[in-house]
């Protein structure tokens, strides 16, 4: 089946690490995107990547990082700068950026809790 | 700035009803808007995508209208079920140079009763 990977499912953190949250997708979608989700709050994009090698940061990057080594791979890490890392996060890919078909698809989430 | 709203952020049912949930956005300029379901501790769920040239767009008891100009776009829901009991978000991506950013709203929580 295709679809978009996320793991894993749950992550602890504890104070000053950094941890790293796996995004995978087989759907061959050149655009891969990581989203924040708070309670009572929408979805907040952290970074973005529309190819292999390039990314862009959103609108909340502080404290966090990514890296887009291959098409099916977009890794974020949280960064001890990231002063309140606790949230479900969220990433979701599409098939480009451009004047195709751009319906974005997400994966089940990782819940990331500060300890 | 882009903003999205939906309005009422929760809305309970019973079984049967028909019901419409509302999304609305500030800056007309969109390329598409989609609409979500998303279940409790999970991802999202793609449900409908409305390009910006389209009116409306359905999937089977689900059917979604984009009015461009007014910045209003409606998730009709016919013969409500328990299992559409879930969080329905909608999203638009701007047109242009900033075409990959999707900008959410906060959701509509709908639960629908026996």
């Amino acid at each position: 089946d295709g679809g978009i990977t996320q793991s894993p499912k749950y992550l602890f953190r504890k104070e000053g690490q950094n941890v790293t949250l796996s995004c995978e997708q087989n759907l061959n979608h050149d655009a891969m995107y990581w989203y924040r989700q708070d309670p009572g709050q929408g979805l907040r994009l952290i970074y973005y990547s529309q190819i292999v090698n390039d990314f862009q940061k959103g609108d909340i990057a502080e404290g966090y990082s990514v890296s887009r080594e291959k098409k099916e791979s977009f890794p974020l890490t949280v960064t001890s700068a990231q002063k309140n890392p606790t949230a479900f996060y969220l990433c979701a890919s599409t098939r480009s950026t451009g004047l195709m078909n751009t319906e974005a698809f997400f994966g089940q989430g990782t819940r990331l809790t500060v300890v | 700035k882009q903003e999205v709203t939906q309005i009422p952020a929760a809305l309970s049912v019973p079984e049967g009803e028909n019901l419409v949930l509302n999304c609305s956005f500030t800056d007309s300029a969109i390329y598409n808007l989609q609409w979500f379901r998303q279940d409790p501790g999970k991802g999202l769920t793609s449900l409908l995508l409305i390009q910006s040239s389209q009116r409306e767009q359905t999937s089977g008891r689900l059917n979604a209208s984009l009015d461009k100009s007014s910045g209003r776009s409606t998730l009709y829901i016919a013969a409500s079920q328990p299992g559409d009991s879930a969080t329905y978000l909608c999203a638009v991506r701007l047109s242009g140079g900033t075409a990959s950013k999707l900008t959410f709203g906060t959701g509509t929580r709908l639960q629908v009763t026996l």
